[in-house]
């Protein structure tokens, strides 16, 4: 069965306090993985697609990188604008399938 | 990136009425779907919208709870039928763009008493 995994579920972390959210996968036929961000009440804003494994994209202070098992979301030095829940989505032929997010949330 | 458009944005509902949902995307978005995030949760599939037939629902969804219009490549309608309060979720268009990239419109909010 295809499946996505987040880890952990939420994270608090002081501002400043770099760290790196997981997403483990066991899909066939794997088009792409995807990066969101989601703020409370609205819709999954796109932050990256790595194809294949070995790749990395980077945005601001967020950086992704995708093996053939799993994908890291590492966010360097996090600022409270950062907090929100992060989702992690796997591209198949038809359609993509969800992990349940992580909630990550920056104290200032 | 694609630009998706949802209108309502939010609504409160009576039991047993009905919703429609408009989406509109732009150009470069070949697929469409439509999802519902209930509070707290992650997003969960209700179905493929196709352009001129019937959309492809996913296990759990049924047509004449959710019928879905696709008149057109860039223009979709999710209705929400015979609502009861369970049905409260946010519900949201998505497309799929060029190389495999898909987008999310704004939302609706739909609270049901």
């Amino acid at each position: 069965e295809d499946q996505v995994t987040q880890s952990p579920e939420a994270l608090r972390l002081q501002e400043g306090e770099s760290s790196s959210l997981n997403c483990s996968y066991t899909v066939s036929g794997l088009r792409g993985l995807f990066w969101y961000r989601q703020d409370p009440g609205k819709g999954p804003e796109f932050l990256f697609t790595l194809y294949s494994a070995g790749e990395e994209k980077e945005k601001e202070r967020l950086k992704a990188t995708l093996t053939k098992k799993e994908s890291f979301l590492h966010i360097t030095a996090p600022k409270p604008e950062d907090s929100a829940t992060y989702l992690c989505a796997v591209s198949l032929w038809d359609k993509i399938i969800f992990g349940k997010g992580t909630r990550l949330h920056i104290l200032p | 990136s694609a630009v998706i458009s949802q209108k309502p944005s939010r609504d409160i509902c009576q039991r047993g009425t009905s919703l429609t949902i408009q989406c509109q995307v732009d150009s470069q978005v070949t697929m469409m779907f439509w999802y519902r995030q209930q509070p707290g949760q992650s997003l969960t599939l209700i179905a493929t919208a196709n352009q001129g037939s019937e959309a492809t629902y996913e296990s759990g969804f049924v047509i004449d709870k959710f019928p879905i219009s696709r008149p057109n490549l860039t223009f979709s309608t999710l209705t929400v039928s015979n609502m009861s309060p369970e049905d409260s979720s946010i519900y949201l268009c998505s497309g799929r763009a060029y190389q495999e990239t898909q987008y999310f419109g704004p939302g609706t909010r739909l609270l049901v008493l």
